[in-house]
């Protein structure tokens, strides 16, 4: 099945800097990759999503890169404030698209992002 | 979000115990899933179904069950719980009219098992 690694466990940022949390995934069939983010005490909830036809999505001060090649994918966050502060999950699934279903997400172990001030 | 509730959202029992915990939906969303979150491990998935029909093992599957008694309702039981399921429990829920896998998570259920 798939497998999916996520670093840095831990990231600690001054407010206002950048912060990039990386990602690989082992099965080249995934072609969907969402990142969510965790606040304490809260539900996960999506921040941004990419599908593997496209190499870079952006959202604002959120951006996600697709490396389809080497198997990998990156959250990236500008101007960090501090209501980023949050547990961050990256996953994989392979979905259908033209229907059909999907196998569920395969999360990585996320990253406790910790914004500086 | 308050269109996905779980309950009960904090359950004590003890080893060898049956529990079920259950999940609904008004979104109208025909998939449906059960994840456990544990410190350090992120979230796995337990089970998942498409629809009435339709369940699915996922990762991590042994030790529990699960039924679908309608669309909106998504039930998963531990039939002889043991300490090591002590966790925090997620049902989600996906749109298959969706052309995305955005996943809606409820609010969580926080299991421990004596």
């Amino acid at each position: 099945g798939e497998n999916v690694e996520q670093h840095p466990s831990t990231l600690s940022v001054q407010e206002g800097d950048s912060a990039v949390i990386k990602c690989t995934y082992s099965d080249s069939a995934s072609n969907y990759f969402p990142w969510y983010k965790q606040e304490l005490g809260k539900r996960p909830q999506l921040i941004i999503d990419i599908r593997s036809n496209v190499g870079e999505k952006k959202d604002q001060r959120i951006a996600v890169t697709l490396n389809k090649t080497a198997k990998h994918f990156s959250l990236h966050i500008t101007e960090t404030q501090p209501e980023d502060s949050a547990v961050y999950f990256c996953a994989a699934s392979k979905f259908m698209y033209s229907g059909g279903g999907a196998d569920g997400l395969t999360f990585g172990k996320g990253t406790h992002l910790i914004i500086q001030p | 979000d308050a269109d996905v509730t779980q309950t009960p959202r904090n359950r004590i029992t003890k080893t060898g115990k049956r529990i079920m915990l259950e999940c609904s939906q008004t979104k109208g969303h025909d998939r449906m899933y059960w994840y456990r979150q544990d410190p350090g491990l992120g979230l796995r998935l337990i089970y998942y179904s498409f629809d009435v029909k339709d369940i699915n093992k996922g990762e991590i599957s042994d030790g529990y069950s699960v039924s679908r008694q309608a669309q909106a309702k998504f039930s998963l039981s531990l039939e002889s719980a043991i300490p090591n399921q002590t966790a925090l429990y997620f049902c989600a829920t996906s749109d298959f009219r969706q052309d995305t896998d955005t996943q809606y998570f409820g609010p969580g259920t926080r299991l421990t098992v004596l």
